[in-house]
């Protein structure tokens, strides 16, 4: 397992377009997590998931996002009608959790997007 | 949920030890501590987690009191590469999903 997997890297999408971008977690980890960093800040969680069960969802994760985890595998997150200020990186993580216990995230390296 | 203070900026030489404390005063009991390092573009990678006394891998040790109150990574003989924003994180076993990270430390590795 080459740990997470996140497609693509880059997106450039023009204002008002959909985008999807695609996570593939650690396979044997059970919680799959969505994170939007912009520059200077840290991670700001947007929504986590339980094998296929969506469990938290953040406030800034407006109606125009939607996330899903089919099967408790991949994962993916879209988001509809691109505003300008959805530009930033979209950060994926996967974390094993068991015996009381989060035994830390693994973060994929994230896909840049740029609303123009 | 724990809310974490960090010293915005560290600045060490090459080959020093650096020791960054991370305060959280409203820790829980089932509560970890871990820490993260982040690179430019690059996600950020786990390093460390403790519960309490010291932890050591072959990256770091984390040092945390007996009040849990607060934390010390500590890095020994840091070389350029380790010039990163480092994050201290708490929680228990439902996670960080409330958490954001804050901004963390940004330590630059002069040579």
């Amino acid at each position: 397992d080459t740990g997470v997997s996140q497609d693509p890297r880059h997106k450039i999408t023009k204002r008002g377009q959909n985008v999807t971008f695609r996570c593939d977690p650690i396979s044997e980890h059970n919680r799959l997590y969505w994170y939007r960093q912009t520059l200077g800040q840290g991670p700001e969680f947007l929504t986590y998931f339980q094998n296929e069960a969506q469990l938290e969802k953040s406030r800034l994760l407006s109606d125009r996002f939607s996330a899903e985890r089919p099967k408790g595998s991949f994962s993916t997150l879209e988001i509809q009608r691109t505003e300008q200020g959805d530009s930033a990186m979209y950060l994926c993580a996967s974390s094993l959790t068991g015996e009381g216990r989060n035994y830390g995230y693994t973060f994929g390296s994230g896909t840049r997007l740029t609303v123009v | 949920l724990a809310k974490t203070t960090q010293p915005i900026s560290m600045d060490s030489y090459e080959g020093q030890e650096v020791n960054i404390t991370c305060s959280h005063n409203n820790i829980a009991t089932n509560d970890y501590i871990t820490w993260y390092q982040q690179f430019p573009s690059q996600g950020p990678r786990f390093i460390i987690q403790g519960y309490k006394t010291k932890v050591t891998n072959e990256v770091a040790s984390l040092f945390i009191p007996a009040d849990r109150k607060s934390s010390t990574l500590s890095l020994p003989r840091v070389s350029l590469s380790d010039t990163a924003v480092y994050y201290c994180l708490v929680g228990g076993s439902g996670g960080y999903q409330k958490v954001t990270f804050g901004i963390g430390t940004k330590l630059q590795v002069i040579p």
